[in-house]
């Protein structure tokens, strides 16, 4: 069993929708990240949460604690947000979940 | 924001030959680094933690002598693959942490270095 889990591994969304990725962990973190990977392999930053909320721009992101659990929205969704979403947490050492690819259509 | 920034984005090398990547963090220092390869459509895994002066520690599996780590200094740290073979191609990428000042837990990675051996 991975210690991160992330859900769905795949999504497509229409241009304009409200789009939601969820992570859950099983270990005791620090923090929890949200990384976003475009095609060409470069990683970005999101967020790193360790309590409540957090949003830059459309995007927003959410943690429970004592629910391990975290999602991530993307507020009227575009093309270019297609990518892959990485959720990732920071205990003993580093945890990534699978990733989720998005793909918005236009 | 903090910014780590590895050297090259991409390479293409022979069968045999000995590749160097770097990972350097501009703004802050970093006591710990860490090391991730990442195969086609699968996540990220951690190859390696290097601390600044003292050897890597390298995960189950994976080469020591094989894939070099130094950690000479608190903003850079190196990965040289060596006498690469086609099995090596893939993604890696790395990422750092601030030490103690607050920003312990914050990770920061690197744009990822596209590897591909011929």
């Amino acid at each position: 069993k991975n210690e991160v889990e992330q859900s769905p591994q795949n999504l497509t969304a229409q241009e304009g929708e409200f789009i939601t990725i969820n992570c859950s962990y099983s270990v005791g973190i620090s923090a929890l990240h949200w990384l976003q990977q475009h095609p060409g392999g470069g990683i970005v930053s999101l967020f790193m949460l360790s309590s409540g909320k957090k949003k830059h721009g459309r995007l927003i992101a959410t943690i429970n604690i004592q629910e391990k659990h975290s999602s991530l929205h993307i507020t009227a969704s575009h093309p270019r947000d297609s990518a892959v979403y990485i959720c990732a947490v920071t205990g003993n050492q580093f945890y990534f979940g699978t990733g989720t690819s998005l793909t918005v259509i236009p | 924001g903090a910014v780590v920034s590895q050297h090259p984005s991409w390479v293409i090398c022979k069968s045999g030959t000995s590749v160097k990547i770097e990972c350097r963090s501009l703004d802050f220092q970093a006591t710990t680094m860490f090391w991730y390869r990442q195969f086609p459509k699968q996540s990220l895994m951690l190859m390696a933690t290097s601390n600044e002066g003292s050897k890597a520690t390298y995960e189950q599996g994976v080469e020591k002598d094989k894939f070099l780590i130094n950690h000479a200094s608190l903003t850079l740290s190196t990965l040289t693959v060596t006498s690469a073979h086609p099995e090596d191609s893939s993604f890696y990428i790395c990422s750092a942490r601030a030490p103690k000042t607050g920003r312990d837990t914050e990770a920061f990675f690197g744009q990822g270095t596209r590897l591909t051996v011929v």
